[in-house]
C-alpha cells in the first residue's frame, strides 16, 4: 500500500507570498492528482501529472518520479486560495486505486 | 454543464435500515468512483469502477455495496448501515483511458454527508 505524506500539515501566508505545498509518496506510480476544497465545500481537481509540471494561472505543479516527490506551488497568494489541498497518488498497474494524503490546510491572511 | 451529481445531500437514518446514495454524471466518463472523508483519515476510497459492469474495491470497501449497470450511474448502497459509516461520501468521474499525458481530471460531486443513529 501507498503512504502518501503531505507537508506541511497547516500553512499560513500572507496576501502575495509564494506557497508551496509539499507531497511524498513511498511506492513508484503511475499519476498524482493535486486536489482543492474549501472549508464546508466540495472536491475541486487542480492538477493531474504523471511527469514533468504543470500551469494553470497562479497554480503550477511539478512531479520528481525517481525522487517519489511532488510539489504545488501558488504564486501571488490571495484569500481565496484558503482551502485544503489534497494529494492523491494512483499506484502503477492496471487498477485504478486512489491513496490520499490527509491535506494540507491553507489560510492566507489580507 | 459538465457534472456529477449525488442524492440526497444529506441524510440522518437510523442502524440496519438500508440506503442507497445515487451519483450521476453527464460526461460519458468511463472511471467512477466513491470515496469517504472523516476528520483525521482524510479521504479514502470505498469502491471504483472503470467501466460498466466493471468494478473493484478500494481500500475500505466493508460494508458497501455498488453496481454499474449503466455508465452515467454509479449508486453506493449501504445494506446494513452502521453507526462508523457516519461520514462525509464523494463520488467521482473521469475520463479513462486519458486523451494524452498530464489529463484526466477528476470531477467529484457536492458530497452526500450521511449520520447513522
Amino acid at each position: 500500500k501507498n503512504e502518501v505524506e503531505q507537508s506541511p500539515q497547516n500553512l499560513t501566508a500572507q496576501e502575495g507570498e509564494f506557497i508551496t505545498i509539499n507531497c511524498s509518496y513511498s511506492v513508484g506510480i503511475s499519476a498524482l492528482h493535486w486536489l482543492q476544497q474549501h472549508p464546508g465545500g466540495g472536491i475541486v481537481s487542480l492538477f493531474m501529472l504523471s511527469s514533468g509540471k504543470k500551469k494553470h494561472g497562479r497554480l503550477i505543479a511539478t512531479i520528481n518520479i525517481q525522487e517519489k516527490h511532488s510539489s504545488l506551488h501558488i504564486t501571488a497568494s490571495h484569500p481565496r486560495d484558503s482551502a485544503v489541498y489534497i494529494c492523491a497518488v494512483r499506484s502503477g498497474g492496471s487498477n485504478y486505486k486512489l491513496t490520499f494524503g490527509k491535506g494540507t490546510l491553507l489560510t492566507v491572511n489580507p | 454543464e459538465a457534472q456529477v451529481t449525488q442524492n440526497p445531500r444529506y441524510l440522518i437514518t437510523v442502524t440496519g435500515k438500508k440506503l442507497t446514495v445515487t451519483c450521476s454524471q453527464n460526461m460519458n466518463h468511463e472511471y467512477m468512483s466513491w470515496y469517504r472523508q472523516d476528520p483525521g483519515l482524510g479521504l479514502r476510497q470505498i469502491y471504483y469502477s472503470m467501466n460498466v459492469e466493471v468494478t473493484d474495491k478500494g481500500d475500505v470497501p466493508e460494508g458497501y455495496k455498488v453496481s454499474r449497470k449503466e455508465k452515467r450511474n454509479f449508486p453506493l448502497i449501504l445494506e446494513s448501515p452502521s453507526p462508523n459509516q457516519t461520514s462525509l461520501y464523494f463520488c467521482a468521474s473521469r475520463i479513462f483511458p486519458p486523451l494524452r499525458a498530464n489529463t484526466g481530471e477528476l470531477f467529484f460531486g457536492e458530497g452526500s454527508r450521511l449520520t447513522v443513529l
